[in-house]
């Protein structure tokens, strides 16, 4: 069974930073590119970044470019997003996603980070 | 930016009825899916490539359409359709979603 377990959000302040993670099971992690997406109240559901299956290429949306690194450890089967200088409008619920490569067949429960300004 | 529009917002069916949903791109896209989201869950996919069915999803939902304009049809609504749907273009970065058909109970 596939199954994408994230962790790591919370509260934080304007301008701080947040790590969130996604565990995965039940499929070949190191052959699958994943994404990140979240929902936020201001623009739905938003794709934030993507990385391929080897971690050797990665894209970005513009509003977090430069602010957000996605990286993968196939090893420990895991998914992260590096989150710096968090703002107001990245306040939302995001999930870890599996591509084939960039539709999503399987997502995580949904983690919330909420910045508070 | 490739900029997906849904048409309506909300769409209120009764069980039994026909839903069609619409969804626009700014530009042509060879590549949609759309996605089923119901209150505190995470989106399912229900459709890639326009028309393909994904794994596990009933015959009733089907995706046709071409170029700019896809359209989502729900042959005969059950009550566990009741739900918010989104589109998504995959042709070009970014990756762009609609803002969703919210489908309620008449």
């Amino acid at each position: 069974e596939v199954q994408l377990v994230e962790s790591g959000g919370g509260l934080v302040q304007r301008g701080g930073s947040l790590r969130l993670s996604c565990a995965v099971s039940g499929f070949t992690f190191s052959s699958f590119s994943m994404n990140w997406v979240r929902q936020t109240p201001g623009k739905g559901l938003e794709w934030v970044s993507y990385i391929n299956g080897a971690g050797t290429t990665t894209y970005y949306a513009d509003s977090v470019k430069g602010r957000f690194t996605v990286s993968r450890d196939n090893a420990k089967q895991s998914l992260f997003l590096q989150m710096n200088s968090l703002r107001a409008e990245d306040t939302g619920v995001y999930y870890c996603t599996r591509g084939l490569p960039t539709w999503f067949d399987y997502w995580g429960q949904g983690n919330l980070v909420s910045v508070s300004s | 930016e490739i900029v997906m529009t849904q048409s309506p917002t909300t769409l209120s069916v009764s069980p039994g009825e026909r839903a069609t949903l619409s969804c626009r791109a700014s530009q042509s896209v060879f590549n949609l899916a759309w996605y089923q989201q119901k209150a505190g869950q995470a989106p399912r996919l229900l459709i890639y490539g326009a028309s393909t069915r994904a794994t596990g999803i009933p015959a009733r939902f089907s995706g046709s359409g071409s170029g700019t304009d896809f359209t989502l049809t729900i042959s005969s609504l059950q009550s566990e359709d009741f739900a918010v749907y989104f589109c998504q273009q995959y042709n070009d970065w970014p990756l762009t979603f609609g803002g969703g058909t919210k489908v309620e109970i008449k």
